[in-house]
């Protein structure tokens, strides 16, 4: 069975420095998505970075960057210059990239308090 | 754009009791899906759709059914409430498989 796997149930962080949030996940696939999310206070849900398992360069987004390790299945969030808006649920989510059948598997997620 | 749009924000049903959550979308998105998450846990799959006509289950699919008569609406039907569906639910829509999905603000029910 495919499963994800976030081991940090809390973090914190002051602000302006730099956290990072482990996600680690199983499967026999060969290709599939990663993502994260992050869920603040409001309850929405906000995609932060998305990764496709095939592009060996790590995905960025402005603050945001991953740290992909195929072969270790590991795929953690490095959060830059952490700000108070970070405050939130972040969830790490895998996708197979299977044809036919869908399946979006999500983490139990890691509350990251960013800290004034 | 509104995005993704559910109702109602919040609802108590008393065991036994029927609803429907409503989730429409005015992205054009071909991909909808229903999920429910359970306190201090990740969101699980209970319904997907891939097309206006085509459903499928997720994870979690019993005790709900959904329809999908058009590209914008995607209701989920709660028949005979039970304790255990108490959850937050969130609809969610994308253009394609293995992109960005846009959720909605989600709908917390309680079942008493």
């Amino acid at each position: 069975a495919q499963t994800v796997t976030q081991s940090q149930p809390e973090m914190s962080v002051q602000e302006a420095e730099t956290v990072t949030l482990s996600c680690t996940y199983d499967t026999s696939e060969s290709n599939y998505y990663l993502f994260w999310y992050k869920q603040p206070p409001s309850r929405q849900m906000i995609l932060v970075i998305r990764q496709e398992a095939y592009k060996q360069q790590n995905a960025t987004e402005n603050r945001f960057s991953v740290n992909f390790q195929k072969a270790a299945k590991s795929f953690s969030l490095k959060i830059s210059d952490s700000q108070l808006g970070d405050t939130a649920m972040y969830f790490c989510a895998f996708m197979p990239q299977t044809s036919g059948t869908y399946k979006y598997i999500f983490g139990t997620g890691t509350r990251l308090k960013v800290l004034a | 754009n509104a995005g993704v749009t559910q109702t109602p924000k919040f609802r108590i049903l008393k065991i036994g009791q029927s609803m429907t959550l409503q989730c429409t979308q005015d992205m054009n998105h071909n991909y909808m899906y229903w999920y429910r998450q359970d306190p201090g846990m990740g969101l699980k799959l209970i319904y997907y759709s891939v097309g206006a006509g085509i459903t499928d289950k997720g994870e979690v699919p019993n005790g709900y059914n959904v329809s999908r008569s058009t590209t914008e609406d995607f209701p989920l039907r709660l028949e005979l409430a039970a304790p255990s569906q108490t959850s937050v639910y969130f609809c969610a829509s994308s253009y394609n498989q293995g992109v960005k999905q846009f959720f909605g603000p989600g709908t917390r029910l309680t079942v008493l």
